[in-house]
């Protein structure tokens, strides 16, 4: 089963409001990523926050880390039509090399 | 810079057709990844590389699929004979290490009919 869980499955907001998407884990991780996939695309990385990391930005992303509740979250702000994609978390488990994917949140921003 | 290249684009071919899809990794990264995505299952990891040697093929399906990685720049999944549950967009990724960043390509989307 996947590790990351993505939550909501499916979001719908207006330009210009803030989407927030929450990722919750089971094991020890290294570090926690978040990726983009538009439709018809692959997977875009996005941010990567590490262990012992507790908030990070980028542009207008935002990602926190929880790592005593194993879960993490993505804030994009002031959203425009374009962030219309599927977002994904993925971790880096200690135990292996591998990224373990999320079944992600569809984000849809209308104009 | 070139990133991830995957060939074909799309597939459609008859069950029981050999199928041969094929990626080009970013220069320099150590690994390679294949995946497979469908809408019921989600991403799944088949297979990945480190320096060309499979690590971990846990992830492919059956007997039917084969990957292989002849050299750092090129890397095949074979899928013989295929059946039509095959169907799915399949995804190489590359990334330097382990549990860095991974670099997907646009994916192979493929039916069998």
């Amino acid at each position: 089963s996947q590790q990351g869980e993505e939550d909501p499955q499916a979001l719908s907001i207006q330009e210009g409001e803030n989407a927030t998407m929450n990722c919750s884990y089971k094991t020890s991780i290294n570090n926690l990523q978040w990726y983009r996939q538009n439709s018809g695309r692959g997977l875009v990385h996005l941010i990567l926050i590490r262990s012992n990391e507790r908030e990070k930005h980028s542009g207008r992303l935002r990602v926190t880390l929880d790592t005593s509740k194993k879960s993490s979250s993505l804030l994009i702000t002031a959203s425009r039509a374009a962030d219309t994609a599927s977002y994904f978390c993925a971790t880096d488990e200690t135990s292996g090399s591998r990224l373990t994917f999320g079944e992600g949140t569809q984000l849809t921003v209308n104009p | 810079d070139a990133g991830v290249i995957q060939s074909p684009r799309h597939e459609v071919t008859e069950m029981g057709q050999e199928v041969t899809l094929r990626c080009k990794p970013i220069s320099g990264h150590d690994y390679l990844f294949w995946y497979r995505q469908t809408m019921m299952r989600g991403l799944e990891l088949l297979i990945y590389f480190n320096n060309n040697v499979p690590i971990d093929d846990s992830g492919m399906p059956e007997d039917r699929f084969s990957a292989k990685m002849p050299n750092a720049s090129f890397s095949t999944l074979k899928i013989q004979p295929s059946e039509p549950r095959d169907s799915a967009v399949y995804f190489c990724a590359s990334s330097l290490a382990g549990g860095e960043p991974q670099h997907f390509g646009d994916g192979t989307r493929l039916s069998i009919l």
